[in-house]
């Protein structure tokens, strides 16, 4: 079975640059997360949906951030405009989410994606 | 404000050890753990989820939660180099759909 897919795997871009962040969780998953992984903040939790609607956006740094997922097999995670310190390897997970614990609450990662801002 | 403590190391292992490996947390209703692995450059990956108190035990991994005391723990037996990562705990909160992480402790293992 495939995993979480994340695309692209590498972006690149400059101050001031628009980037989208993509991510096809496992089917079937109904809960859809993204994070930031940096070396100083370790992984921290943008935002979170359950099938297709925002849980929690408390994570969401600032207005420049923002995310959506337009259906069960698809969400973005928009960056505009970007800033160097929006630099970071952004991680998208999913999981099955029934949010009544145990193994619902297994949530699988896809390979991320490095973004350099410049 | 509900947080994951772990030590960040490195704890460093010689080869063929037991790697003890600890996380607190801070939320005694808190539900789901987890223990993923992650190497260098590669995304997490899940290696034992514990529900209850007590043991369980996977290979050479063996996870242990003990709710009073808030404390879950993580046994690698038999440590090889190819264990040399870091080991992020995480927590599912009471009423929190999300995970909590840890920051994660590195774990070398020593030829």
């Amino acid at each position: 079975d495939a995993g979480v897919i994340q695309s692209p795997r590498h972006e690149v871009t400059e101050m001031g640059q628009e980037v989208t962040l993509r991510c096809k969780p496992i089917s079937g998953h109904n809960s859809l997360f993204w994070y930031r992984q940096t070396m100083m903040r370790g992984l921290e939790l943008l935002i979170y949906f359950n099938n297709n609607v925002p849980i929690d956006d408390s994570g969401m740094p600032e207005d420049r951030f923002s995310a959506k997922m337009p259906n069960a097999s698809f969400s973005t995670l928009k960056i505009q405009p970007s800033e160097p310190r929006d630099s970071a390897v952004y991680f998208c997970a999913s999981s099955t989410g029934s949010g009544t614990g145990g193994v619902t609450d297994t949530q699988y990662f896809g390979p991320g994606t490095r973004l350099t801002v410049l | 404000q509900k947080e994951v403590e772990q030590n960040s190391g490195p704890l460093s292992v010689p080869e063929g050890a037991i790697a003890s490996l600890n996380c607190t947390y801070s939320d005694r209703g808190s539900q789901s753990f987890f223990w993923y692995r992650q190497y260098s450059g590669k995304s997490p990956e899940l290696i034992m989820s514990i529900y209850s108190n007590g043991d369980k035990e996977d290979g050479r991994f063996t996870a242990q939660l003990n709710k009073a005391s808030q404390y879950v723990s993580l046994l690698i037996r038999d440590s090889q180099p190819s264990d040399s990562a870091t080991y992020l705990c995480a927590v599912k909160y009471t009423g929190r759909r999300a995970l909590t992480f840890g920051s994660g402790t590195r774990l070398q293992v020593q030829p």
